[in-house]
């Protein structure tokens, strides 16, 4: 079975905090995603990660950062922690890109900032 | 960010009865793309439909990708409580490989 696993279901943190939002895949896909999901809004695409330490930004990448020093693992890491952060985020994996490449999702962590 | 709007945006119905989602946009994707989010969990992929015109079936569920390939619908005939969950559409332009995700319809459907 597949699967995408995310450190943490819940987190909660401090304004100003550094924060690392860790995901695992044991598929050995080459493209990873981190997105973020309010309400109203649907998912919005953070990063993005093509291969061990290439990544792209994608739509919202303004106060996050992100690491992928092996192929199974991709963090996110939130610099300095704001109350506008306060979202459910979900990691992702795929094998292809485009056409009718399948995203494997995580359970996703909802974090709090407060 | 362009959204796809989906419709309803809520939806509570009783068990047995059909119901129709939608999801419109005004540009042309070249494929797109119908995930089910069960509440604490993340979402699974139900289909993906490339041609317009294009009705795909999933048991109960049937996919349309409209003509223009602007939109598409998820029509579920005698719904279940199992149908329970937030339904999202994603497209993706041709040349990108990045999927647009829909605002969401949250159905529930009641014993």
């Amino acid at each position: 079975d597949v699967k995408v696993t995310q450190s943490s279901r819940y987190l909660v943190k401090r304004t100003g905090e550094k924060v690392f939002l860790e995901c695992v895949q044991d598929m050995d896909h080459e493209n990873m995603f981190w997105y973020r999901q309010d309400p109203g809004l649907g998912l919005r695409l953070i990063y993005f990660s093509y291969d061990v330490k290439m990544k792209e930004k994608g739509d919202i990448p303004e106060g996050y950062s992100v690491s992928r020093e092996k192929k199974e693992r991709f963090s996110l890491i939130l610099e300095s922690a704001s109350t506008n952060q306060t979202s459910m985020y979900l990691c992702a994996s795929s094998l292809n890109l485009g056409g009718g490449s399948e995203a494997f999702f995580g359970q996703g962590t909802r974090l709090t900032v407060v | 960010t362009q959204l796809l709007e989906q419709s309803p945006q809520f939806l509570s119905i009783q068990e047995g009865e059909n119901l129709t989602v939608y999801c419109n946009s005004s540009s042309v994707f070249s494929s797109l793309q119908w995930y089910r989010q069960e509440p604490g969990e993340g979402p699974v992929l139900l289909v993906t439909v490339v041609t317009g015109g294009e009705v795909k079936k999933l048991k109960r569920l049937t996919f349309q990708f409209g003509d223009a390939r602007k939109d598409s619908s998820l029509h579920i005939t005698a719904a279940q409580p199992g149908d329970t969950g937030l339904y999202l559409c994603a497209g993706r332009h041709s040349g990108t490989y990045k999927y647009i995700f829909g605002t969401g319809t949250r159905l529930k459907v009641l014993a």
